[in-house]
């Protein structure tokens, strides 16, 4: 089956760094999506991996190792309005697009 | 100058009743897709078109059509609404499977 783990929930605080993982087992690896999804709102995309190493892109960066099939996007200089769901998603051998139930992170003054 | 366009924003009908949401995309992409999210926030892939042609069906009961006039157009019909059909609907395309854009979605609400 097609499987792809995030953590529920996450807390942390302004001008931190936190880091959210993502492991997977799919069908066949097309590359992997991160998309931000704040609350009542459409997810919008941030990053994406296709092969092995880091992605960086201002303060988000995106990690891949396709050989443990894992990845984590890093998010520097917290703010307020980084409070959002932020979900996985890997591209399978058929092109569709599998998403984790995404990791909701409150970020606190 | 909105990229991925769905009405309606909000639908409240009962159950047993007939409904359609309409998606438009001005992004000039060749795929179009939808995706349920449910109450957990669990986004599942439906359907998609590549240029008109259906191409992911992912078992979702016949009671939903999906129907593309063109490619910039994709629209969901259900039939026979449920309780369980309650969930927020979104429109997405991309351009050879790169990044999806997705739409404001569709909230359904089925009473």
């Amino acid at each position: 089956g097609q499987n792809i783990d995030q953590p529920t929930e996450m807390t942390a605080t302004e001008g931190a760094i936190v880091q959210i993982n993502c492991t997977y087992q799919t069908s066949g690896f097309n590359g992997l999506f991160w998309y931000q999804q704040h609350a009542g709102e459409a997810p919008t995309f941030l990053s994406y991996n296709v092969l092995d190493g880091l992605e960086e892109k201002g303060r988000f960066s995106s990690f891949l190792s396709r050989s443990k099939g894992y990845s984590y996007l890093l998010l520097k200089e917290l703010q307020m309005k980084d409070s959002a769901s932020y979900l996985c998603a890997v591209r399978d051998r058929t092109d569709k697009l599998i998403f984790g139930t995404g990791t909701r992170l409150q970020v606190f003054p | 100058d909105t990229a991925v366009s769905q009405t309606p924003k909000y639908l409240v009908t009962q159950m047993g009743n007939d409904k359609s949401i309409k998606c438009e995309q001005n992004l000039g992409h060749d795929t179009m897709y939808w995706y349920k999210q449910d109450s957990k926030k669990f986004l599942k892939i439906m359907f998609s078109y590549n240029n008109k042609e259906l191409i992911i069906n992912e078992t979702v009961p016949n009671r939903f059509s999906p129907k593309s006039p063109d490619k910039a157009h994709l629209n969901l019909h259900i039939n026979s609404l449920e309780l369980g059909d309650s969930a927020v609907y979104f429109c997405a395309s991309s351009q050879d499977y790169n990044e999806q854009f997705f739409g404001p979605g569709t909230r359904l609400t089925v009473l």
